[in-house]
């Protein structure tokens, strides 16, 4: 089977740039997950949905970024416009309603913002 | 935002040694997860624990969810080289009507030959 899927795997892009991460999460599972993982804060939590519904955003840091999910295969993380600060790795992750609480991750997205 | 107190925070082992790593908390958890993460990769799960005293094998780990609910513990027996990584504890807190993880800060491990 296949895992998470993210695209890209790294991105490069100057202050003020649009940014848009991808996430496709495994056939089936009904939760998908955004962290952002940085030495300094761990691996923080910023959105999750629940069949396509956004369900917490509390740690979406600020109005620059944005998350969506259309249908059941597919997410984007959005930051507009982006800054030096929020170079990080950004994780995709999905659940099953029927696997309890196990999370798998994708291989995440190293974003450098220069 | 809140994590774990993960511990140790490295460890530098031989090949063969066995290894032992916790995770606690001031909170009461339902669930503990121990994950491995390589080096450009996302972390990967190892095991899951859903009930107070449970003890969980996968292979040579061994992690137990510790019996005050407050923490959880991995064992790595005999290791190996592609042990080498860095692992993270992660728990969903009880009286908390949720399916957040939180995340440990993670522990990092180095296997010399």
């Amino acid at each position: 089977d296949a895992g998470v899927i993210q695209s890209p795997r790294h991105e490069v892009t100057e202050m003020g740039q649009e940014v848009t991460l991808r996430c496709k999460p495994i056939s089936g599972h009904d939760y998908l997950f955004w962290y952002r993982q940085t030495m300094m804060r761990g691996l923080e939590l910023l959105i999750y949905f629940n069949n396509n519904v956004p369900i917490d955003d509390s740690g979406m840091p600020e109005d620059r970024f944005s998350a969506k999910m259309p249908n059941a295969s597919f997410s984007t993380l959005k930051i507009q416009p982006s800054e030096p600060r929020d170079s990080a790795v950004y994780f995709c992750a999905s659940r099953s309603d029927r696997a309890l609480d196990e999370q798998y991750f994708g291989p995440g997205t190293r974003l450098t913002v220069t | 935002g809140q994590q774990l107190n993960q511990s140790p925070q490295s460890m530098f082992i031989q090949e063969g040694e066995d290894v032992s790593m916790n995770c606690t908390s001031s909170s009461i958890f339902n669930t503990w997860l121990w994950y491995k993460q390589d080096p450009g990769e996302g972390p990967v799960l190892l095991i899951a624990l859903y009930k107070a005293g449970e003890l969980t094998s996968n292979g040579r780990l061994t992690a137990q969810f510790g019996i005050t609910r407050k923490d959880s513990f991995l064992n790595i027996s005999a290791s190996i080289p592609s042990d080498v990584g860095i692992y993270f504890c992660a728990g969903i807190r009880a009286a908390y009507n949720t399916d957040k993880l939180i995340f440990g800060t993670g522990t990092r491990l180095q296997v010399f030959p």
